[in-house]
């Protein structure tokens, strides 16, 4: 059983659409973290939450909006997305970001962009 | 930014028998982490082993073992009495400050 909770396990929505993709952890942890993964290919860090505070933001396009509502919870606002978009989203979290503690991954989100 | 290396991109064993799946890396801090993470294709990262770099002794976790050779950056994973359970992807991954480095990763089919 997964320790990371994300919500859903798979989307499609259309270029004009709004979603949000939602993560849960009730581990007492104080990192979040999103990141895109494209077939075969390792994660790419979008986005790290430090204490609730956004710390990275690897240059994502603004259409991606995070937000940390509180210390269990990372959502991951989507607009107006591009087919290229199209990608698995996982979010994990670590027991603070500079502990060299190991990172729990979700099930991710499998998302479609029509 | 550290650089992870994993130049297998595909490798193949026979169920029951050993492979080792290779990881290099750059790092310019003193005292490190490494993790071996594993994706079956149902999608979650799974935590396979972690190595502190301090330490001498090479870890293990039943049938995974790594071969750690700090001076020459390696972190290679070898996996014993291989299972068709152990068919994924495998990445290496490097922490630095607040982020995780991840190689380019391993697909490994097990051949029954």
């Amino acid at each position: 059983d997964t320790e990371v909770t994300q919500t859903p396990k798979h989307l499609v929505m259309g270029m004009t659409n709004k979603k949000s993709l939602k993560c849960e952890q009730h581990m007492g942890h104080r990192a979040m973290y999103w990141y895109k993964q494209k077939a075969k290919k390792p994660p790419e860090l979008m986005f790290v939450y430090s204490y609730e505070k956004l710390s990275i933001n690897e240059s994502v396009p603004s259409r991606f909006s995070p937000e940390c509502p509180n210390s269990s919870l990372l959502n991951l606002h989507l607009h107006a997305l591009q087919p290229e978009d199209s990608a698995l989203y996982l979010c994990a979290s670590s027991q603070d970001p500079y502990s060299n503690q190991p990172q729990h991954f979700g099930d991710g989100t499998r998302l479609s962009i029509l | 930014a550290q650089t992870v290396t994993q130049s297998q991109p595909e490798m193949s064993v026979q169920e029951a028998e050993t492979v080792t799946l290779s990881c290099t890396y750059d790092t310019s801090e003193s005292d490190y982490y490494l993790f071996w993470y594993k994706q079956p294709p149902s999608r979650q990262m799974i935590l396979v082993i972690r190595q502190e770099a301090y330490k001498q002794q090479n870890a293990t976790e039943n049938r995974f073992s790594v071969n750690f050779q700090k001076a020459a950056k390696s972190f290679s994973l070898k996996i014993s009495d291989s299972q068709l359970g152990d068919a994924a992807m495998y990445f290496c991954a490097v922490p630095t400050g607040n982020q995780f480095y991840f190689g380019t990763g391993t697909s490994l089919t097990v051949i029954p």
